[in-house]
């Protein structure tokens, strides 16, 4: 199975700040079809997941434009331009392109200063 | 909307069984692939298992397999886990999902399942 690794464990922001969160792949998640399937999730506290963002960049309705998803290959990061006290929780990043086993990385926590 | 209502978790002994089951409503429930993913005490996310939107098509994670059977009922909107020959490291909230383009669109709320003596 495709192995995900987020980086750092623990994010503690400030208000107004930016923030970033990196995943890599053990390895390629550009599909033979030419697509690239990299998810994010955000998972408030007591919440389920939510999805954030889909095949690299592309937003979910309802997200607020701060979150923002870039990347290609293996290397892979979710930026918060200016962090707000609603963001705080784990997110998650998640491979689909090496069907079937779906896998996730193991969170990054973010947190306010 | 999109609602995944999950329900049948509870305690259960080590060895012993549960069925899980997800009532989806708001979406062509027959349209979607499905999958139940899990959540230990404090820990990340795992793909359990998922079924394709006819049912012929099945996947399980190796820590279930042999012991975990996910079914489907496209006429009733519903989505099924069996599962026996529980153990402790089963324990964990249970989610319900929709599964769509290689990613989880929709997720339920949750229900936990607690293994223990």
């Amino acid at each position: 199975d495709v192995v995900m690794t987020q980086s750092p464990l623990s994010l503690p922001v400030t208000l107004g700040q930016p923030a970033s969160i990196s995943c890599r792949s053990s390895q390629s998640l550009v599909h033979s079809n030419g697509n690239t399937y990299l998810s994010w999730f955000q998972q408030r506290p007591g919440q389920s997941p939510r999805r954030l963002i889909y095949k690299v960049s592309n937003r979910d309705s309802g997200v607020p434009d701060r979150f923002s998803g870039s990347g290609s290959g293996t290397d892979f990061t979710l930026k918060i331009s200016r962090v707000e006290a609603e963001d705080v929780g784990v997110y998650y990043c998640m491979q689909g392109t090496h069907w079937p086993a779906l896998t996730f990385g193991g969170g990054t926590k973010v947190e306010i200063k | 909307q999109v609602q995944l209502a999950e329900s049948g978790g509870g305690l259960v002994k080590p060895g012993g069984s549960l069925r899980l089951s997800c009532a989806a409503s708001g979406l062509r429930f027959s349209a979607y692939f499905m999958s139940w993913i899990r959540q230990a005490p404090g820990k990340g996310l795992e793909l359990v298992s998922y079924i394709g939107n006819t049912g012929s098509s099945i996947y399980y994670a190796d820590s279930v397999k042999g012991r975990f059977t996910i079914s489907r009922d496209n006429a009733k909107n519903s989505l099924y886990l069996q599962m026996n020959s529980l153990r402790a490291d089963d324990t964990a909230v249970y989610f319900c999902t929709t599964v769509s383009d290689s990613s989880i669109n929709y997720w339920g709320q949750g229900i936990l399942v607690t293994v223990s003596s």
